[in-house]
């Protein structure tokens, strides 16, 4: 069964710092999903990263994917308020019908 | 353009009985997955549906069982409920069974007391 590792799992950062996140996977896949949860709500989907060597930007959040090093990662530029939430990866099973999750990343962005 | 909507939002039910959730995928989108988010966990996959037809299935017992109609809709029906099912379950749409990007609805979020 593939396996999705985020790290850090909890992340507390000031205003105005970058940071990034982690998301490594144990098999081959060239499909990799960054999704957005607030609290009590559903998931938004953030970005698809259907290749190697993909990046992806919207506004202060940038994702990016290496299907060699079975990694992704999301950084954050600048962070504001209004990024706090929970980010999780997801990787689509070869079979193309099963996402897995990682266990996510819980941001808090202080004033 | 009408996007994943779930039903009910919220529900509380008791061991051993039994529950129905519904979903109406977006339109366009002719597969329905089903994921179970337990708090402060990653969604799971549970099973999809494209036409008609279970595409696909997690680690799930049998007593999660599902249907999808002919509008692309679909209920999940869990028997003989146990404390561990208390969790929100996300219905997501998509254009085909192995076509990329999940739509997901606001979920239902189940409590089994």
């Amino acid at each position: 069964e593939l396996k999705v590792e985020q790290n850090p799992l909890f992340l507390s950062m000031q205003e105005g710092k970058n940071y990034t996140i982690y998301c490594n996977y144990s098999t081959t896949s060239d499909r990799l999903y960054w999704y957005r949860q607030d609290p009590g709500k559903s998931l938004e989907s953030l970005f698809v990263l259907l290749s190697n060597g993909a990046v992806k930007q919207e506004g202060r959040l940038m994702a990016s994917l290496d299907t060699k090093a079975r990694l992704s990662t999301l950084h954050i530029t600048a962070a504001v308020h209004d990024l706090s939430a929970t980010y999780f990866c997801a990787v689509g099973s070869n079979t193309g019908n099963q996402f897995y999750f990682g266990t996510g990343t819980s941001l808090t962005v202080i004033p | 353009e009408t996007g994943v909507t779930q039903s009910p939002t919220h529900l509380i039910k008791t061991r051993g009985q039994q529950v129905t959730l519904r979903c109406s995928s977006q339109s366009g989108h002719n597969t329905v997955s089903w994921y179970q988010q337990a708090l402060g966990q990653g969604p799971q996959f549970i099973f999809q549906y494209y036409r008609e037809e279970e595409n696909g299935r997690g680690n799930f017992p049998p007593r999660f069982s599902g249907l999808q109609f002919p509008n692309y809709s679909s209920e999940l029906n869990v028997n003989a409920l146990e404390l561990d099912d208390s969790a929100l379950y996300l219905c997501a749409s998509s254009l085909g069974p192995a076509t990329g990007e999940l739509f997901f609805g606001e979920g239902s979020r189940l409590t089994v007391l």
